[in-house]
Formats: structure tokens, C-alpha cells, sequence
């Protein structure tokens, strides 16, 4: 089993939908949660962060986490052409806690107008 | 505020050489990190410094090696080339080391022929 699982897509969705990107961690000592944006050709950046169980809304992202159930999702409102890229969820924190971040694969999102 | 910058862009080696990437952490950040990309694969973690000390290591073998100088900028080397470190070279800094999100700097493109 994969540390960290997401489905590589592609996922795709019409302009202005919901996308709904998901993710499920092995190491149950996990601590924080992350998702990263990667256009094609570029380095990953930073998104969303969270470290409680619930929802954290930030404009149209919005990120859950259960941790009972090992499951970290994006939520993406209105979808929008420029929202196409790679999301890449990364988890922290597990076990060895030495701040080593571990990437899923990335879930390849396309938005068509 | 300065962002992430790493240095060179691109790099192209032939198999055996050795290489030094360079990387300058964010302003106000104590922590640097090295990744790996490989084409169409999430970041794998190679390892961190804190305040200048390894702190965690990646599966990576020890021709990977680094250093963090008392700026807080780092370097990355790789000795004794192979074909299959061709890939893109991420270079992240944090505040902290352990659940601070990292900030990516835009890469470094290793070819290695």
C-alpha cells in the first residue's frame, strides 16, 4: 500500500462545477495535511493546509480532513480553465516526524470551457 | 518579501559527473528541504536541514549529500551520475521543521546523458 493514494485522473469537469480531488493516507500518526497546485512544467505550489479534522474554506478551496477514516479531500468551487493542473497532496508528520513531506502521485484536473 | 531560488535552471550532465544545485530559502525561513520529481510522480522526499544539521533523509543513496550554510541557503549534490537522476530538483523552505508548509522554490531540470 502506497503511503499516500490519490487517483491520477484525469478528472474532468465542466467551467464552473465543483471539483472534487481526494486522498487517503497509510501512517495513522499523520499530523498535517497539505495540497499543492503544479501546472505542467512548473514547481508545486502551496494551496491549502490543514491540521484539524473538519473543513477549512480559503475563497474557492476548500479542504477535509477525517483522520479517523485516513482521508484528506479538495474541494474546488466554480472550476475555473486556469484551475487546470496536477494537485498533488502531501502528508506530514507521521511516525518518524522528522517534517519529511510524502506526495501522492497527483490527480490531473481539467476544466473545459 | 523573497521567495524560493534555486540555481541553475537547467542542467545537463553526462553520466558519471558530479553536480551541485543551489538553493536560497525564503526570508524568515530556518529550514530548507531537497526533492525529487520524477516525470509524471509526486516530489520523493531526498532530505532536510535545520540550522545547518540533516535532519531526515529520504530513500536516497549517499552519492545524494547536502549542506545548509548559516544564511539558511543550501546546496545539493549528487556524485557518480546516472541516467535515472534525470529529473526535476525541488528545493523548499519552511519556518519550521516539522508541520510548516514548505514553499517550492521553481526547480532545477537535471538531464543526465
Amino acid at each position: 500500500q502506497k503511503e499516500v493514494e490519490q487517483n491520477s485522473g484525469p478528472l474532468s469537469v465542466p467551467e464552473g462545477a465543483i471539483a472534487s480531488l481526494n486522498c487517503t493516507y497509510s501512517d495513522r500518526g499523520s499530523q498535517s495535511f497539505f495540497w499543492y497546485r503544479q501546472y505542467s512544467g512548473k514547481s508545486p505550489e502551496l494551496i491549502m493546509f490543514i491540521y484539524s479534522n473538519g473543513d477549512k474554506e480559503d475563497g474557492r478551496f476548500t479542504a477535509q480532513l477525517n483522520k479517523a477514516s485516513q482521508y484528506v479531500s479538495l474541494l474546488i468551487r466554480d472550476s475555473q480553465p486556469s484551475d487546470s493542473a496536477t494537485y498533488l497532496c502531501a502528508v506530514n508528520g507521521g511516525s518518524s516526524n522528522t517534517g519529511k513531506l510524502i506526495f501522492g502521485q497527483g490527480t490531473t484536473l481539467q476544466v473545459k470551457p | 518579501e523573497t521567495g524560493v531560488t534555486q540555481s541553475p535552471t537547467h542542467l545537463i550532465k553526462t553520466r558519471g559527473q558530479q553536480v551541485t544545485l543551489r538553493c536560497s530559502s525564503q526570508s524568515g525561513h530556518n529550514t530548507v528541504s531537497w526533492y525529487q520529481q520524477a516525470l509524471g510522480q509526486g516530489p520523493q522526499f531526498i532530505f532536510q536541514y535545520y540550522r545547518e544539521e540533516e535532519n531526515g533523509r529520504g530513500n536516497f543513496p549517499p552519492r545524494f549529500s547536502g549542506l545548509q550554510f548559516p544564511n539558511y541557503s543550501s546546496e545539493l549534490n549528487v556524485n557518480a551520475l546516472e541516467l535515472d537522476d534525470s529529473a526535476l530538483y525541488l528545493c523548499a523552505s519552511s519556518f519550521d521543521s516539522n508541520n510548516s508548509p514548505l514553499h517550492f522554490g521553481n526547480g532545477t531540470r537535471l538531464t543526465v546523458t
